[in-house]
């Protein structure tokens, strides 16, 4: 089975920290990467797509590196409700099969 | 309306019983999908068709079965359901066409087998 991998948490940490996670994967052919997020019982959703040249969305980094085969996602200054699981996606190569990691909980607290 | 509907969106129903969860979308997506999602195991994929006429065993096919009645629907069977089959179900569906892989999904089935 090709692997995600990612630290399953808890990320236990107050409001307006900053907070990194990392996700290894296997594949070296594998060519998309995203992140996901998903609240408690809830589907996932798209949180960002990860280029080879990084990228940001306000207060999100995600970055990849190839030759290590990992993907980060770095959240500056956490609000709240960013407290939920964050997904690592892997695509493979030709089909595209999206492969999951376990997730990475993020418990931001007052 | 969202995009992409499940039902049942929760169903209890006894070992062996024939139990079929479905899901529809409005995307227009040619690509749809089934998963699985146990505590701490993250997402597992059952089944996926890129088309009404191509379907493909996921990693975890053993004990389900799969119908694109059409390009908007996608229904996955469980024949004789068992215990270890209760878990939290996501259909989702994607469009390479778009130049994009993301996947949109359903609201999920929660599915208890006793």
């Amino acid at each position: 089975r090709k692997e995600v991998e990612q630290d399953p948490g808890p990320f236990n940490v107050p409001e307006g920290a900053t907070v990194a996670f990392n996700c290894t994967y296997s594949n070296s052919a594998s060519q998309s990467f995203f992140w996901y997020r998903q609240d408690c019982r809830k589907e996932p959703k798209l949180l960002m797509s990860v280029y080879s040249s990084g990228n940001e969305d306000g207060r999100f980094t995600a970055q990849l590196n190839r030759a290590s085969q990992y993907i980060s996602l770095l959240i500056r200054d956490s609000k709240l409700s960013d407290s939920a699981t964050y997904l690592c996606v892997v695509n493979e190569g030709g089909s595209y099969i999206p492969t999951f990691g376990r997730g990475t909980s993020l418990i931001v607290h007052p | 309306d969202a995009d992409v509907t499940q039902t049942p969106r929760n169903r209890i129903t006894k070992t062996g019983k024939r139990i079929m969860l479905e899901c529809s979308q409005t995307k227009g997506h040619d690509r749809m999908y089934w998963y699985r999602q146990d505590p701490g195991l993250g997402l597992r994929l059952i089944y996926y068709s890129f088309d009404v006429k191509d379907i493909n065993k996921g990693e975890i096919s053993d004990g389900y079965s799969v119908s694109r009645q059409a390009q908007a629907k996608f229904s996955l069977s469980l024949e004789s359901a068992i215990p270890n089959q209760t878990a939290l179900y996501f259909c989702a569906t994607s469009d390479p066409r778009t130049g994009s892989y993301e996947q949109y999904f359903g609201p999920g089935t929660r599915l208890t087998v006793t």
